[in-house]
């Protein structure tokens, strides 16, 4: 199993500004995901995190609002730039191993005022 | 410490069979239990659960929370081979508004 540790657990941030959200892995992963949840929805993709190459972003996110690094197999950022009241929800980090389970990390609360 | 436990791990049913997934959780300060089908990539949100007792209902799918044996149940009738897939249990924590998941379960439908 993959352990994940993602900070911060929470933040409040002024519009404008932008926070960049870790995720790291105790092992190496083959995929490494950035997601958003918004309470009682269904979780969105917003991207796929590719070591050593840019990301994959799925339909409605862009790299300018969302720019993602993952320099190794156990390490992503996801910086949500340029912050408006919009951004506000729980963004989740996932991975999915070697032996294809996928794994969560706890999630980012954040809130834009 | 806080967890999510699904069991089982994993499963092989027939068509046609009944499966019955299980999620027992330890999280102080809950808030709330969901349900999610994973295929690909995003999963499917199928069930958020508040309250106990009540059972939520969706076609041949079907879940219920119990809040004072801190568990949760997905019940699957008539299984077809499109129900195959992982499906996780997320509790999110009402302090700090932060989930945390079971490994899933895998479920297997055979024609």
């Amino acid at each position: 199993s993959a352990v994940i540790s993602q900070k911060p657990s929470r933040d409040i941030c002024q519009r404008g500004t932008s926070l960049t959200i870790q995720c790291q892995v105790d092992s190496q992963v083959t995929m490494m995901f950035w997601y958003r949840q918004q309470p009682g929805q269904s979780l969105t993709l917003i991207a796929t995190a590719n070591q050593g190459s840019e990301a994959t972003y799925e339909s409605g996110f862009v790299i300018d609002k969302f720019p993602i690094s993952r320099p190794n197999l156990t390490f992503s950022t996801l910086t949500v730039s340029n912050m408006s009241p919009e951004d506000s929800s729980i963004y989740l980090c996932s991975v999915v191993d070697y032996s294809t389970e996928a794994f969560f990390g706890q999630g980012t609360r954040l809130t834009v005022v | 410490e806080d967890k999510v436990v699904q069991s089982p791990l994993s499963l092989v049913v027939h068509e046609g069979d009944t499966v019955t997934l299980n999620c027992s959780y330890e999280v102080t300060n809950f808030r709330s239990l969901l349900w999610y089908k994973q295929e690909k990539k995003a999963p499917t949100f199928l069930f958020m659960l508040t309250s106990s007792g009540i059972e939520k209902k969706s076609g041949r799918l079907s879940s219920i929370l119990d809040k004072k044996e801190l568990f949760s149940i997905l019940n699957i009738t008539a299984t077809q081979t499109g129900d195959s897939a992982v499906y996780l249990c997320a509790v999110e924590e009402n302090t700090g508004n932060q989930f945390y998941f079971g490994t899933g379960t895998s479920l297997t439908v055979i024609p």
